[in-house]
């Protein structure tokens, strides 16, 4: 399917277990981004990578690692999961700057993960 | 540094009344301004979006007009609906990034 999608969409884990979340887009946008949604805290960027192999930290990256060997993949991993990260995660694409749609953000529909 | 406030939610209103959501920001130069909506369980979805001063964005009814002088990007609706009910955020964009706002919960009753 067209568009973005995150996997999974639901994740419980436990606290010092390794956890990936996937992002896949399928537009070819060179900009993908991840972000925490936390109450009180509206969307806080966490990573975020402007082309195959570039990647730089955002507001809150400290215990997360991503990576980006493809376009369309940017996977956030969190080493060792703690109970602060509890949070519902967002991936996000955008174009290039300079082409039509550079202005817009494409949100996938989030994952949920509870670290217990 | 960059910033984005809005007004705290939840927002309550009846069907058919008239919305505002104010949204300040703080920035160097000028940022492009977006409002993003939430519906529940799902991911953000663009609404309008502004990219100079003076530029009146607007979608699905809603309007925001970017404010240079008063640094201002709220948000308006002449006649709400129940379907409008959702989170609601202002963010603008420097360079590569979107900085957000914390949201404002829009309920609106029948």
């Amino acid at each position: 399917d067209a568009g973005i999608t995150q996997s999974p969409r639901y994740k419980i884990t436990e606290t010092g277990r390794q956890v990936t979340l996937m992002c896949h887009q399928t537009w070819s946008h060179s900009y993908m981004f991840w972000y925490r949604q936390d109450l009180g805290h509206g969307l806080r960027l966490i990573y975020y990578s402007a082309a195959a192999d570039i990647t730089d930290k955002g507001e809150v990256p400290d215990g997360y690692v991503v990576s980006r060997s493809k376009t369309e993949n940017f996977p956030l991993t969190l080493e060792s999961a703690t109970r602060s990260q509890t949070s519902v995660y967002f991936c996000a694409s955008r174009g290039l700057a300079g082409g039509p749609y550079q202005e817009t953000q494409y949100f996938g529909p989030g994952t949920r993960l509870l670290v217990l | 540094g960059n910033s984005v406030t809005q007004m705290e939610g939840p927002v309550t209103l009846s069907e058919e009344a008239f919305l505002t959501i104010n949204c300040t920001y703080t920035a160097t130069g000028y940022p492009s301004l977006f409002w993003y909506v939430q519906y529940p369980g799902e991911g953000l979805q663009l609404l309008l979006k502004a990219t100079k001063a003076d530029d009146k964005g607007s979608n699905k009814g809603f309007e925001a007009t970017y404010r240079k002088e008063t640094t201002s990007f709220h948000l308006e609706k002449g006649s709400v609906q129940v379907s409008d009910s959702a989170v609601y955020f202002c963010a603008l964009r420097r360079t590569d990034k979107l900085i957000f706002g914390t949201g404002t919960r829009l309920q609106v009753f029948p």
